[in-house]
């Protein structure tokens, strides 16, 4: 199947500190999709990318989807520790009929008060 | 809109039980749902998805005769664990497409299976 990239895997920021983290596949994909997961809840959906160089935000979050359609990226501004969980990026299964996602392995956000 | 809902959120049984977990979309129908599990700090893995009216398509190396799902309606799916192990123990959750034809997926909150 597809692999994501998705680096860094882990993140220790300060509180405040601004966040970026990316995602980069060897295929070209229509969607960038970015979730977010706490501790033992299931993945929240926090932006949906759908052309290639949209920039799009949802409050401090921005998430860019890159021209070449094989990558993504994800920033936080001014980190509060509530921006703690896992971030996965995803994109659709172009050959999938029932709409399979494929997952990058996460990035792991610790934010320090 | 789009909340997906699962039950129980934590489910505790023995070896050699079946358990079922329920996903239910609240507020959409869904002719398709995904059932997904996670082991700690890792990512989803799809085990199958779920079509309404129909059998399910299990990902390769998921046993069907072992994770049962039926999709009897619009708006629930369900998912037995027949004859539970230890190793079965993990994070299951769902997930539903809001519209069939948008790729993104709405998850449930997850229930936590513990197999003793």
């Amino acid at each position: 199947g597809q692999q994501l990239n998705q680096s860094p895997q882990s993140m220790f920021i300060q509180e405040g500190e601004d966040v970026s983290m990316n995602c980069t596949s060897s295929s070209i994909f229509n969607t960038w999709l970015w979730y977010k997961q706490d501790p033992g809840e299931g993945p929240v959906l926090l932006i949906a990318l759908y052309k290639a160089g949209e920039l799009t935000s949802n409050g401090r979050l921005t998430a860019q989807f890159g021209i070449t359609r094989k990558d993504s990226f994800l920033n936080i501004s001014a980190s509060i520790p509530s921006d703690v969980g896992i971030y996965f990026c995803a994109g659709p299964d172009r050959g999938s009929t029932l709409g399979r996602l494929y997952f990058g392995r996460g990035t792991q956000l610790t934010v320090w008060p | 809109g789009a909340v997906v809902s699962q039950h129980p959120s934590w489910v505790i049984c023995k070896s050699g039980t079946s358990v079922k977990i329920e996903c239910r979309s609240l507020d959409f129908q869904a002719t398709t749902m995904f059932w997904y599990r996670q082991f700690p700090k890792q990512s989803l893995m799809l085990m199958a998805t779920s079509n309404e009216g129909s059998k399910a398509t299990y990902e390769q190396g998921v046993e069907k005769d072992k994770f049962l799902i039926n999709h009897a309606s619009l708006t629930l799916s369900t998912l037995t664990v027949t004859s539970a192990h230890p190793e079965d123990s993990s994070f299951y959750i769902c997930s539903a497409r809001l519209e069939p034809t948008l790729p993104e997926q709405y998850f449930g909150p997850g229930t936590r299976l513990t197999v003793t």
